[in-house]
């Protein structure tokens, strides 16, 4: 029953550092989606991918890259981190019907200092 | 360009009355799909209700009914008999099918709903 999980929860980076943020369903979805959303926003699609091996820019992809080796998994790097990289992260992934929604994981606070 | 509007930063409503939230889109594509999402305080995203771009009738969801107006582009989220619990973000998204989008899932800026007692 865990669907989308994305770890860590909370992180702090020093301006420079890199990370990767994890993310992982267990639903079989096709697609995955990474998301940020600054505080008070909507959210902003910054990759996504529509199966295994395939991967393609949103709508903010700068300073990030991902890859999706498999299914279930589906990573999000962060190279030299900023402070404007400070939001917190979604990870969502939904099958291919049209009609079905999105499922989140419970985000990632990431501040950059 | 695909593009999901949410004109109403904040939206104030007694309780017990009801609420429309508004979404306005633009998409090439013929089929997409709509859908609104509640985020409580807590900060998880709650699905709330899907209208295919095809689907003649309006969706309809327990105290949720999407508002679809095709030919204007609007897809505008009624909440009837507001409760206390219904304070939170609410986004609008549109997935799109199998034209240039890609089918990603875009979302709107939102509208932070306010319930009054």
């Amino acid at each position: 029953n865990a669907g989308v999980t994305q770890t860590p929860k909370f992180r702090i980076l020093k301006i420079g550092q890199s990370m990767t943020l994890q993310c992982a369903q267990d639903m079989n979805h096709n697609y995955m989606y990474w998301y940020r959303q600054d505080p008070g926003m909507g959210l902003k699609l910054i990759y996504y991918s529509v199966g295994a091996g395939i991967t393609d820019k949103g709508e903010v992809p700068n300073g990030y890259n991902v890859s999706r080796s498999t299914t279930e998994d589906f990573p999000l790097r962060l190279e030299l981190a900023a402070p404007s990289q400070t939001s917190v992260y979604f990870c969502a992934s939904s099958s291919r019907a049209m009609n079905t929604e999105a499922f989140f994981g419970q985000g990632t606070r990431l501040t950059v200092v | 360009a695909q593009k999901i509007t949410q004109t109403q930063p904040g939206m104030f409503v007694q309780e017990k009355e009801a609420v429309t939230l508004d979404c306005t889109y633009d998409t090439s594509d013929q089929s997409y799909g709509l859908f609104w999402y509640k985020q409580p305080s807590s900060g998880e995203m709650i699905f709330l209700i899907y209208q295919g771009s095809y689907d003649e009738q309006n969706a309809t969801e327990g105290r949720y009914s999407l508002n679809f107006q095709k030919a204007r582009k609007s897809a505008n989220l009624v909440i009837s008999a507001s409760q206390l619990g219904d304070s939170a973000m609410y986004f609008c998204a549109m997935r799109e099918g199998r034209g240039t989008g890609g089918f990603k899932t875009i979302f709107g800026a939102g509208t932070r709903l306010f319930v009054k007692a």
